[in-house]
C-alpha cells in the first residue's frame, strides 16, 4: 500500500529535550516537506527536500533541522523544542513526473512540549 | 493581505444543499491550484486540481477567476460524508515545492 508513515504519533516532551519526529515514503517520491498546523494560521512549510542531499527552508523553518541521506526518509528535529512548537506536524511527499502534483500527507504527530 | 485567503465557516448546510467556497489569493503569478480535503485532526488530501477552464468530479465543480484572482469549489447535493474542512492550495511561480495553503473552510452538513 502507498503511504506515508510518521512516528510518534503523538509525543509530550519537556522544553530543552531534544527529539526527532520520523518520516518515511514508499512512493520512490523524489520530494518531501514537513508542514506544521496550528488554529487559525492553517498549514504551513517548515523545510522540504528536493531530493537526496537537497533540501530548502520552508516558510518557518527556525528551531527545525531536516535530513535526507535517504530518499524514502525525511526525519524533522527538533534540537531544543519550545513550548512555541506545540503543533500537529504533518509529512508529505509528493512526484513531479505524477503531473497532478498531489502531496500525500503523513497521518500527523501531534507534539507538546511542556 | 494574506497569500491566500478563505472564509473560516462554518458553513452549516442540509443534506442536498449546493454549497460554494472561495478563495482568494494575492499573487497574481500564481500557476498551479487545489483543493485538498482535512477531515478533523487527520491529515489532507488532495480533491481536485483547479484547471483554467473549470474542472468538474461528479458532484464537485472547481473554477479558477484569474481577473479576480479566486478559485471556488461548488459542490452539489451535499452529503453528510461532505462535512469537512476545505483547504485551498496555490503555487506560486518558481518553485514546485513551493505551495501556500489557506487556513480552510469547514463544513458541515446537517441531517
Amino acid at each position: 500500500e502507498a503511504q506515508v508513515t510518521q512516528n510518534p504519533r503523538y509525543l509530550i516532551t519537556v522544553t530543552g529535550k531534544k527529539l526527532t519526529v520520523t518520516c518515511s515514503q514508499n512512493m520512490n517520491h523524489e520530494y518531501m516537506s514537513w508542514y506544521r498546523q496550528d488554529p487559525g494560521l492553517g498549514l504551513r512549510q517548515i523545510y522540504y527536500s528536493m531530493n537526496v542531499e537537497v533540501t530548502d527552508k520552508g516558510d518557518v523553518p527556525e528551531g527545525y533541522k531536516v535530513s535526507r541521506k535517504e530518499k524514502r526518509n525525511f526525519p524533522l528535529i527538533l534540537e531544543s523544542p519550545s513550548p512555541n512548537q506545540t503543533s500537529l506536524y504533518f509529512c508529505a511527499s509528493s512526484s513531479p513526473g505524477q503531473g497532478t502534483h498531489e502531496q500525500y500527507f503523513g497521518p500527523g504527530t501531534r507534539l507538546t512540549v511542556t | 493581505r494574506k497569500e491566500v485567503e478563505q472564509d473560516p465557516g462554518p458553513f452549516n448546510v442540509p443534506e442536498g444543499a449546493t454549497v460554494a467556497f472561495n478563495c482568494t489569493y494575492s499573487n497574481s503569478a500564481s500557476q498551479s491550484f487545489f483543493w485538498y480535503r482535512q477531515d478533523c485532526r487527520k491529515e489532507p488530501k488532495l480533491l481536485m486540481s483547479v484547471y483554467s477552464s473549470g474542472n468538474e468530479d461528479g458532484r464537485f465543480t472547481a473554477q479558477l477567476n484569474r481577473a479576480s484572482q479566486y478559485i471556488s469549489l461548488l459542490i452539489r447535493d451535499s452529503k453528510l460524508s461532505d462535512s469537512a474542512t476545505y483547504l485551498c492550495v496555490v503555487r506560486p511561480p518558481g518553485g514546485y515545492q513551493k505551495v501556500t495553503f489557506g487556513t480552510g473552510t469547514k463544513l458541515q452538513v446537517i441531517p
